[in-house]
């Protein structure tokens, strides 16, 4: 089976620029989370998506935001962006099954703000 | 809120010696508790998970970990360190098995032949 897959792997964009980043979640997995993970720092939680609906949202401005759809793979959006959102960005998916608590995650998305 | 302080940003370890990576954590409930591996340029890899069932966790690759509520500590340990260990080491807590998971700020395992 193949695991929680990313894409793009690396991205540089410009300040101000837009981006679009994807996962798709392990087959089966109803839930996908995104995290925000600086240099140097562990992994921040941004969101939760279950059954496409949000299920939680960390401390970031509303330039973040992100949607699951119908086959359960989630895209993160992030507008205007600034230098400091340069970061692996990671996604997780679980399948909510009762004790089989935890999270996988995905190899993540590179993104470099210039 | 729930947090988690691991002690030490880098720990190195001669191959062969014992592995000890500490962790502790707050928590208003029972936590969930996790420690994760990351290899460089790689996503998070879940060693072990503890979720009440037992105090003494066994995970991935020989490591595992023990929940002492009376100290809020979730240490992870290996009795013998190998090359290939050399990675950074996240310990994590969550509310609930589904609740979003807040991580520390790391652990970097040097490993020394």
């Amino acid at each position: 089976d193949a695991g929680v897959t990313q894409s793009p792997t690396h991205l540089i964009k410009t300040r101000g620029q837009h981006v679009t980043l994807r996962c798709s979640p392990i087959s089966g997995h109803k839930s996908v989370s995104w995290y925000q993970q600086v240099l140097g720092q562990g992994p921040q939680f941004i969101f939760q998506y279950y059954e496409k609906e949000e299920r939680g949202r960390g401390n970031f401005p509303d330039r973040f935001s992100a949607r699951q759809f119908p086959n359960y793979s989630s895209e993160l959006n992030v507008n205007a962006l600034l230098l400091g959102d340069s970061a692996l960005y990671l996604c997780a998916s679980s399948d909510y099954q009762p004790g089989n608590y935890g999270y996988t995650f995905g190899s993540g998305t590179r993104l470099t703000v210039v | 809120a729930q947090s988690v302080t691991q002690l030490g940003s880098h720990v190195s370890v001669s191959e062969g010696a014992l592995v000890l990576l500490r962790c502790n954590y707050s928590s208003s409930v029972p936590p969930y508790l996790f420690w994760y591996v990351q290899y460089p340029n790689q996503g998070l890899q879940l060693l072990l998970k503890y979720t009440s069932a037992a105090t003494l966790v066994k995970g991935i690759n020989g490591f595992e970990a023990e929940f002492k509520k009376s100290e809020t500590s979730f240490h992870l340990t290996k009795p013998s360190a190998h090359m290939s260990d050399a990675a950074e080491y996240f310990c994590a807590v969550s509310k609930g098995g589904y609740q979003k998971v807040t991580f520390g700020t790391g652990t970097k395992l040097q490993v020394i032949p």
